[in-house]
């Protein structure tokens, strides 16, 4: 089974200055990377998502992430946040083929401050 | 795009009585709908997976007569939570995802109290 591991559970950061948010999984097969975002009180939205191919993958709001394979990371960082990126950022994995469920961290909670 | 819907967005309700959640995906067809929990600053627990016209799959601890789900066409899941007890309590999102795809579409939530 796979697991995953986010090792902030929360990072304060200020406004205008970079993040990086660490994401590590353990699977013993290939696996789908995804980061979602959650704002107070609402669902999930997706990010991005890392399935196959160049291991640099560019999301919404200036979001972008790396896979590693060998260091089993897929970390995901922003050069400049601004203070509506305060929220919690889920990582997930699922199994590398379609109609598998997810597995998600325990989530980092991202504070902005001006 | 891929635009999934929960009813309500939150609900008040009397221990002992049942409460159905809604979860449609608006702009394409749900072969797979999934059902979480999650709990205040916690991350979300996969609660069961349900696909269209078939009995849904539940997670191991999760009583399946308790949390009833019912997929009936491939754009709405229901998930009615019978005899609601205060620990019951929850904020529940559902997620949906057409056949053979990877990614998950998420619903905004439904946060259920129970008095």
């Amino acid at each position: 089974a796979q697991s995953v591991t986010q090792l902030d559970s929360q990072v304060p950061v200020f406004e205008e200055a970079p993040v990086e948010l660490r994401c590590n999984y353990s699977s013993s097969v290939s696996v789908y990377l995804f980061w979602y975002v959650q704002y107070p009180n609402q669902g999930l939205q997706l990010l991005l998502k890392y399935l196959s191919g160049s291991t640099l993958v560019k999301g919404i709001n200036g979001f972008e992430a790396e896979f590693n394979k060998s260091q089993t990371s897929f970390h995901l960082r922003k050069p400049s946040v601004h203070i509506s990126d305060t929220a919690e950022y889920f990582c997930a994995v699922s199994l590398g083929a379609a109609g598998n469920k997810l597995t998600f961290g325990g989530g980092t909670r991202v504070l902005v401050k001006p | 795009g891929a635009v999934v819907s929960q009813h309500p967005s939150w609900v008040i309700c009397k221990s002992g009585t049942s409460v159905k959640i809604e979860c449609r995906s608006l702009d394409f067809q749900a072969t797979t709908m999934f059902w979480y929990r999650q709990f205040p600053k916690q991350s979300l627990m996969l609660m069961a997976t349900s696909n269209e016209g078939s009995k849904a799959t539940y997670e191991q601890g999760v009583e399946k007569d308790k949390f009833l789900i019912n997929h009936a066409s491939l754009t709405l899941s229901t998930l009615t939570v019978t005899s609601a007890h205060p620990e019951d309590s929850s904020f529940y999102i559902c997620s949906a995802r057409t056949g053979g795809a990877e990614t998950q579409y998420f619903g905004p939530g439904t946060r259920l109290l129970v008095l």
